[in-house]
């Protein structure tokens, strides 16, 4: 059974860009959760999908939106890339919203220069 | 404060050694998960409880609800364990909150 797989590994972007990232769930799961994992902030939660709905959402920006096709498979987009958009971007998938027994990815690293 | 306090943040021990990572939080919650996260960024779910004790292998996670606190047990502790350790709580179906993470290293 295939894992969480997250693209790219890893993207460098230049300020006021914008990125898109990918996550593929496992088979069979149609939640899907984003979480930002900084040094000084650590994770936290961005948005959680399930159903192609929006279930629950952290504390960011409107730069940061998400969306999750018929298939499960989510992405998320930031707009207007700073420099303290760089981070290690980590999804998440499971079969309910909660997340319990969550499976994550190896995450997206994304540098802003 | 955060909802959320890990400790100790960083812990040493030799091969061998048993080894304990406390979470302490400070909402009502509808369940807690353990998570190891290895250099390069990859997190593995280790255990969700919601009450009492679990046990995969070398490790055991327990939970008092009315004291709000967890702990994770590693047994007979090896390299290989060598993580960062992450408590998250959840509220209901609500976002996951995330304690700062206790970075393990186990020598030889």
């Amino acid at each position: 059974k295939a894992g969480v797989t997250q693209t790219p590994r890893y993207l460098i972007k230049t300020r006021g860009q914008q990125v898109t990232l990918s996550c593929s769930p496992i088979s069979g799961h149609r939640s899907v959760s984003w979480y930002q994992q900084t040094p000084g902030q650590g994770l936290q939660f961005l948005f959680e999908y399930f159903s192609e709905t929006q279930r629950n959402k952290g504390n960011f920006p409107g730069r940061f939106s998400g969306r999750q096709f018929s298939n499960s498979r989510s992405e998320m987009n930031v707009s207007t890339l700073e420099l303290g958009d760089s981070a290690l971007y980590l999804c998440a998938s499971s079969l309910g919203v909660g997340g319990d027994g969550a499976f994550f990815g190896q995450g997206t690293r994304l540098t802003v220069v | 404060k955060n909802e959320v306090e890990q400790s100790p943040q960083n812990l040493t021990a030799q091969e061998g050694e048993f080894i304990t990572i406390n979470c302490s939080y400070s909402v009502g919650i509808s369940a807690l998960h353990w998570l190891q996260q290895h250099p390069g960024g990859g997190i593995v779910s280790l255990f969700m409880l919601s009450s009492g004790k679990k046990k995969h292998g070398r490790l055991i996670a327990t939970i008092n609800i009315q004291e709000k606190h967890s702990s994770l047990h590693i047994t007979a502790s090896h390299p290989r364990d060598s993580a960062v350790y992450i408590c998250a709580v959840r509220s209901g179906l609500s976002k996951l909150t995330f304690g700062t993470g206790t970075r393990l290293q186990v020598t030889l």
